[in-house]
């Protein structure tokens, strides 16, 4: 079954900078990829998803590329504010089909003001 | 009004009791699923539940049994409670059965058992 790694357990990055999340996953190459923010005490929320069609997908100061050669997933966020600070988790399908979503165990972003 | 909640919010029992997470949702959704989060933070699916009806269960043990009265309600009723079973319990809607299919969560239910 799929395999994920957000090799990063905590990011620190000062105001204003850009913040660079990596999901990394060993197995078959799935159709989508999916990216949730989860603050603490409370459930994930949805932020964007890729296909495997689309190099990178953007939505405001957010941006998530898509390689699948690389197996791989990048997650930004440009001009970050201390109210980006959460833990990241990005999501893909555990095999191949409609299989349930397997999660990362996240990166917790800190923005430093 | 809250899209997907959930109750209690925090649960604290003895080892051995039997207890019930309900969780309710209001967006229509067909998709309802149970999720666990353990201390390591990894989000793992219990079960998943299209139209009342069970679709996926994820090699959970059978002291944790779903119960979906109707479309708005997935109910999680775990028996003889254990330590390992401390964690936090998301529930979580999708509006149909593609799992590309956004999940909306319910803020969860931190289970400590004594």
């Amino acid at each position: 079954s799929q395999k994920i790694e957000q090799n990063s357990e905590a990011l620190n990055i000062q105001e204003g900078k850009t913040a660079t999340l990596t999901c990394n996953y060993t197995n078959y190459s799935p159709a989508y990829l999916q990216w949730y923010r989860q603050d603490p005490g409370r459930g994930p929320v949805f932020l964007l998803l890729i296909r495997e069609n689309e190099k990178e997908k953007r939505k405001e100061r957010l941006k998530v590329t898509f390689d699948t050669t690389l197996k791989q997933s990048l997650f930004h966020i440009t001009a970050s504010q201390p109210a980006d600070s959460a833990t990241y988790l990005c999501a893909l399908p555990g095999d191949s089909g409609n299989t349930p979503l397997v999660f990362g165990k996240g990166t917790r972003l800190s923005v430093i003001a | 009004d809250t899209a997907v909640s959930q109750t209690p919010k925090y649960l604290v029992t003895q080892m051995g009791n039997d207890k019930s997470i309900k969780c309710e949702q209001n967006l229509g959704h067909d998709t309802m699923y149970w999720y666990k989060q353990d201390s390591k933070k990894f989000l793992k699916i219990m079960f998943s539940y299209n139209n009342k009806e069970l679709i996926i269960n994820e090699t959970v043990p059978n002291r944790f049994s779903p119960k979906s009265p109707d479309k708005a309600h997935l109910n999680l009723h775990i028996n003889s409670l254990e330590l390992g079973d401390s964690a936090v319990y998301f529930c979580a809607t999708a509006p149909g059965q593609n799992v590309a299919d956004t999940q909306y969560f319910g803020p969860g239910t931190r289970l400590t058992v004594l």
